[in-house]
């Protein structure tokens, strides 16, 4: 069974501060794709991830495929009190479905 | 631009009942995801179709059943419901890249 765990699974911060959080697997995947979720709402996209060793940024949210495709990390620098939810991460290997991360809640107080 | 459109976004059934939602996928997404989110879970995946076809299939109960029509909505159907049914149902849609986006999300209850 394929697996995906993220950590830390929740996290409360201050207002300015930076935080990373990490997606890890013994699979490879093809790709790797980030999600914030709003509580009752769908997840979100934020970022998909395809090369291995690959680093995108989205204003503060930076995000880093592993070089052999396994793991993924998001580092959002100075966070606000808006970047609180959950976040995950979701990798596809095979077939399209996809495979979720365990999550991770954050919590930005003001 | 045009996002997942689900319907309805909220259900209250009672037990044995069944249940339809419905998904519309983004214009033009021709492969449709169902997953199913429990209270503080993560999303777990149900079924997909692509080309109204089904193209995989993961822990989605006997009692469920999918489809794809020509127009590429999708219908998630769900016959004798159970309390532990309740959850957030979401429907994804890709095209071409591995990408899925998701709808908003219909709650169904079950009491």
């Amino acid at each position: 069974t394929q697996l995906l765990e993220q950590s830390p699974q929740f996290l409360s911060i201050q207002e300015g501060e930076n935080l990373t959080v990490y997606c890890n697997s013994s699979s490879v995947f093809s790709s790797l794709q980030w999600y914030r979720q709003e509580p009752g709402e769908g997840p979100v996209l934020l970022v998909t991830v395809v090369t291995g060793g690959e680093v995108k940024k989205l204003k503060r949210l930076t995000f880093q495929f592993g070089d052999a495709r396994k793991d993924s990390s998001l580092h959002i620098t100075a966070a606000q009190p808006g970047d609180t939810g959950l976040y995950l991460c979701a990798g596809v290997s095979g077939t399209y479905k996809y495979i979720f991360g365990t999550g991770t809640r954050l919590k930005v107080l003001a | 631009a045009a996002g997942v459109i689900q319907s309805p976004r909220h259900l209250i059934k009672e037990k044995r009942e069944t249940a339809t939602l419905k998904c519309y996928p983004i214009p033009r997404h021709d492969t449709v995801y169902w997953y199913q989110q429990g209270p503080g879970q993560d999303p777990q995946f149900l079924i997909s179709f692509y080309e109204k076809m089904q193209s995989d299939k993961g822990s989605i109960p006997d009692r469920f059943s999918a489809q794809q029509f020509s127009d590429y909505h999708s219908e998630l159907n769900m016959s004798s419901l159970e309390l532990g049914d309740s959850a957030l149902y979401f429907c994804a849609s890709s095209f071409l890249t591995d990408t899925q986006y998701f709808g908003p999300g219909t709650r169904l209850t079950v009491l």
